[in-house]
């Protein structure tokens, strides 16, 4: 089956630093990547959608300045958190679009990040 | 804003009991699934659902889309406790490639 990994799995870093999530599909090509976000005892929320080649759509109330996506290829989706804060402590999660077949999306097994 | 709405919330309940998860929202979705979620990993797809009206069984679970397509139900015969878990559905608008998580049911099943 189709396999989606992030790096790192976990991260701590000091608050005003940047950190940057790696999102891989492992064994096919994904046009479309998802980047959630999920709080303890909470949905995932979607922040944004990150397509190959063109700039990242993000949902609503999501800073772009702050949360910079980049698709750089079929295979390689990356989210960086600049300028950390606790608040932003959560855990991130991806998702891949097989191209072609839409109704499915592939889901990574997530990144715990934690402001100090 | 979520625009998918899960009940109940929390539900625990002994090994063997059946249980049924709900997900509603006012605005028609093209398609629906279902994921599972254990602490600390990634949801893993249980079942997508495109027609209104449609029934789909995955071993004891047995997955219900609305005639409307506003609403889907999961329904659990026999619970175990390896069915213990975060359950969210995930609802797509026509002409969008983007699921949008319902509110989650945290299910735990007690041996």
């Amino acid at each position: 089956g189709a396999v989606v990994s992030q790096h790192p799995s976990r991260v701590i870093c000091k608050s005003g630093t940047s950190v940057k999530i790696e999102c891989r599909s492992l064994d096919f090509q994904a046009t479309t990547m998802f980047w959630y976000r999920q709080f303890p005892k909470q949905s995932l929320m979607l922040m944004a959608t990150s397509n190959e080649g063109s700039k990242a759509t993000y949902e609503q109330g999501v800073e772009k300045d702050k949360f910079l996506i980049n698709h750089a290829s079929l295979t390689l989706s990356t989210l960086t958190v600049t300028s950390a804060h606790p608040e932003d402590s959560s855990f991130y999660i991806c998702s891949a679009g097989v191209a072609g077949g839409q109704e499915t999306q592939y889901f990574g097994p997530g990144t715990r990040l934690l402001v100090l | 804003t979520q625009l998918l709405e899960q009940s109940p919330q929390f539900l625990s309940i002994q090994e063997g009991e059946n249980l049924t998860v709900y997900c509603n929202s006012s605005s028609v979705f093209s398609s629906l699934q279902w994921y599972r979620q254990e602490p600390g990993e990634g949801p893993v797809l249980l079942v997508t659902v495109v027609t209104g009206g449609e029934v789909k069984k995955l071993k004891r679970l047995t997955f219900q889309f609305g005639d409307a397509r506003k609403d889907s139900s999961l329904h659990i015969t026999a619970a175990q406790p390896g069915d213990t878990g975060l359950y969210l559905c995930a609802g797509k608008h026509s002409g969008t490639y983007k699921y949008i998580f319902g509110t989650g049911t945290r299910l735990k099943v007690l041996a």
